[in-house]
């Protein structure tokens, strides 16, 4: 079985400040791990994946996440946050093997002007 | 390229109505899949593909069916619609890579049943 856990559905940084959004995982062997951003009234896109390669990956828009093994986290991150990066983040987790994703509750990132 | 397309963008129906949503894609991608999302809830499984003419359970199949006649098609009904089937319905699809499973999605469906 695997699961994702975000902690804080609602996360607020000033413009400009560093975001950190939390994602913890639980899977029985070892995971693949994705970050989706979800715009207003729009599908979800890929921010960023975790295959097993380098542990801290890159994504688009200045976004990052690092996958560490002894926390079980996947945590995104940004240095400096644009009032473009308001949206609905989701935290998912796959394995070798499996065909379906399994997603978070989401975090909903808002930015202070 | 259209990605993945889904048809309507919104529908409101009266409970035991009955409906059909088309999704489509155009990358030729093997596994496709339905979803639902609640407020809080994040994305829930309803059914996937693993191919053509394949269909399977997911999280909540009930009150859900699907067909995957074609390889870039996959329909989800409702035979007899239910105020708790008010949700956004997503689609997506991904190519055969065993566990990265990158999933591409379209733009969604916002189905109200009164």
């Amino acid at each position: 079985a695997q699961s994702v856990t975000q902690l804080g559905s609602h996360v607020s940084v000033s413009e400009g400040a560093l975001v950190l959004l939390r994602c913890n995982y639980s899977s029985s062997v070892p995971p693949y791990l994705f970050w989706y951003v979800q715009y207003p009234n729009q599908g979800l896109q890929l921010l960023l994946k975790y295959t097993s390669a380098a542990t801290l990956v890159k994504g688009i828009n200045g976004f990052e996440a690092e996958f560490k093994k002894s926390e079980t986290s996947f945590h995104l991150t940004k240095p400096s946050a644009h009032m473009s990066d308001a949206a609905e983040y989701f935290c998912a987790v796959s394995n070798f093997g499996n065909e379906k994703l399994t997603f978070g509750t989401g975090t909903r990132l808002t930015i202070i002007p | 390229n259209a990605g993945v397309t889904q048809t309507p963008k919104f529908r409101v129906l009266k409970t035991g109505q009955s409906m059909t949503l088309l999704c489509a894609q155009d990358m030729n991608h093997e596994y496709m899949y339905w979803y639902r999302q609640d407020p809080g809830m994040g994305l829930r499984l309803i059914h996937y593909s693993v191919g053509e003419g394949t269909t399977a359970k997911g999280e909540v199949p009930d009150g859900y069916n699907v067909s995957r006649l074609k390889k870039q098609n996959f329909l989800l009904g409702l035979e007899s619609a239910a105020p708790s089937q008010t949700s956004v319905y997503f689609c997506a699809s991904s190519y055969v890579v065993v566990g990265e499973n990158e999933q591409f999605f379209g733009p969604g469906t916002r189905l109200t049943v009164l």
